[in-house]
């Protein structure tokens, strides 16, 4: 079962409007955490923001923030006053137990023009 | 924040041969490594994680014995692809850990391996 879950493959958005990308999550563990990333057409992995499961507040950074909302299992992240260079893949992920111990489980990715 | 290297950044190989990437942490110590692969506007999926000094855990479906993971220190991890094939072709990326299993991974800038 996926465990996250991004449904907008791509998006588009005019300069200085913001946009949200959306993410929803499956997990029994009561303890998590979720990020989000920016992968440019170069490929590097950009960390945005994270959201712990326990975080009362929002996380913001910048001109992101996340919409975490715990009940609905979902952490949308917005961008305000979007720019060209925002354009890129967005990947939401979620920390996962595994037999290794932890490891990032990422979402099929959402593309932002 | 921590800076995490792979080498190299691009790689062509010919079906058959074999393909050594590495992947260091610069200026931590890292407990933990990860290999994901992602193909073209996919996502990044989960090959093994590896801890300093342990075999591999390798995520279901993924073949231990054509993706060797090797993490002989706390500074260098590395991915061979043995006897590689055009479906091998991919996008490797490696991020890394130190300490505890909430502590933030780092992402290495990936590597481009085409198998012809």
């Amino acid at each position: 079962a996926q465990k996250i879950t991004q449904t907008q493959p791509g998006m588009f958005v005019q300069e200085k409007e913001a946009v949200t990308l959306d993410c929803t999550y499956d997990t029994s563990d009561q303890s998590y955490g979720l990020f989000w990333y920016k992968q440019p057409s170069s490929g590097e992995m950009i960390f945005l923001i994270y959201q712990g499961s326990y975080d009362e507040q929002n996380a913001t950074e910048g001109r992101y923030s996340l919409n975490f909302q715990k009940a609905r299992k979902s952490a949308n992240l917005v961008i305000s006053a979007s720019q060209l260079g925002d354009s890129a893949m967005y990947f939401c992920a979620m920390r996962e137990v595994n037999q290794a111990g932890t490891a990032l489980i990422f979402g099929k990715g959402t593309t932002l023009s | 924040g921590a800076v995490v290297s792979q080498h190299p950044s691009r790689v062509i190989c010919k079906s058959g041969t074999s393909v050594k990437i590495e992947c260091r942490s610069l200026d931590f110590q890292a407990t933990t490594m990860f290999w994901y692969r992602q193909f073209p506007k996919k996502s990044l999926m989960l090959m093994a994680t590896s801890n300093e000094g342990s075999k591999a855990t390798y995520e279901q479906g993924v073949e231990k014995d054509k993706f060797l993971i090797n993490h002989a220190s706390l500074t260098l991890s590395t991915l061979t692809v043995t006897s590689a094939h055009p479906e091998d072709s991919s996008f490797y990326i490696c991020s890394a850990r130190f300490g505890g299993t909430y502590n933030e991974q780092f992402f290495g800038p990936g590597t481009r391996l085409t198998v012809l």
